[in-house]
């Protein structure tokens, strides 16, 4: 159980496109998601916590409007990556964490990434 | 300084020998501290989840918490191939299903 996926797992796109990754949880309700970054040699770095129905919080430093995220339902969340550059190619990763109570709550289950490259 | 520091990799052992992976940080309001393992494509998944100081030991794995030194380990014995992949330390301040702050990762390799 718990288990995350997500879609596309690798896109290549032109600059100044936008790009649209989706997360979603495949056996469980997700009351919030988290999308990550990771550049190449760097950490998972924390961009946004999207709770369902509500706006996305965003981390500092991280443009809300290029970095659109809709968590419209408590099993899907998507980043749009707007008008996409050369330096937005990164590694992006989602997580999703259980409703408030029963066994695993306490956790974060991840999904596989999605490969962005932007030419 | 990063709030959090992940010793450098990649690690190559010979199956059976015991494994020392090792973070510090910054943060001392870090609370919970989690390491994760990742096998190539996929996504992180927990291993060990520590709340303040202490050991945990689950099988072959232990997590250590040393908050006086900001300073975290994950030891593995009797390292088996199947333990190849890279292995993040991650922590937080309210849980393991809040904000994580993650190290670098570090690779390891376990020879047959």
């Amino acid at each position: 159980g718990a288990v995350v996926s997500q879609h596309p797992s690798r896109v290549i796109c032109k600059s100044g496109t936008s790009v649209k990754i989706e997360c979603r949880s495949l056996d469980f309700q997700a009351t919030t998601m988290f999308w990550y970054r990771q550049f190449p040699k760097q950490s998972l770095m924390l961009m946004a916590t999207s709770n369902e129905g509500s706006k996305a919080t965003y981390e500092q430093g991280v443009e809300k409007d290029k970095f659109l995220i809709n968590h419209a339902s408590l099993t899907l969340s998507t980043l749009t990556v707007t008008s996409a550059h050369p330096e937005d190619s990164s590694f992006y990763i989602c997580s999703a964490t259980l409703g408030p109570s029963g066994a695993g709550t306490d956790t974060q289950y991840f999904g596989p990434g999605t490969r962005l490259t932007v030419l | 300084q990063k709030e959090v520091e992940q010793d450098p990799g990649p690690l190559s052992v010979p199956e059976g020998a015991i494994v020392s992976l090792n973070c510090t940080y910054s943060n001392s309001a870090f609370q919970y501290f989690m390491w994760y393992r990742q096998y190539s494509r996929k996504g992180p998944e927990l291993l060990m989840y520590t709340y303040s100081s202490g050991n945990k030991e689950d099988g072959r794995f232990t997590a250590q918490v040393d908050k006086s030194s900001k300073y975290i380990s994950l030891f593995i014995r009797d390292s088996q191939p199947s333990d190849s992949a890279t292995y993040l330390c991650a922590m937080s301040v309210s849980g393991a299903n809040s904000k994580l702050t993650f190290g670098k990762g570090i690779t390891l390799s376990v020879r047959p």
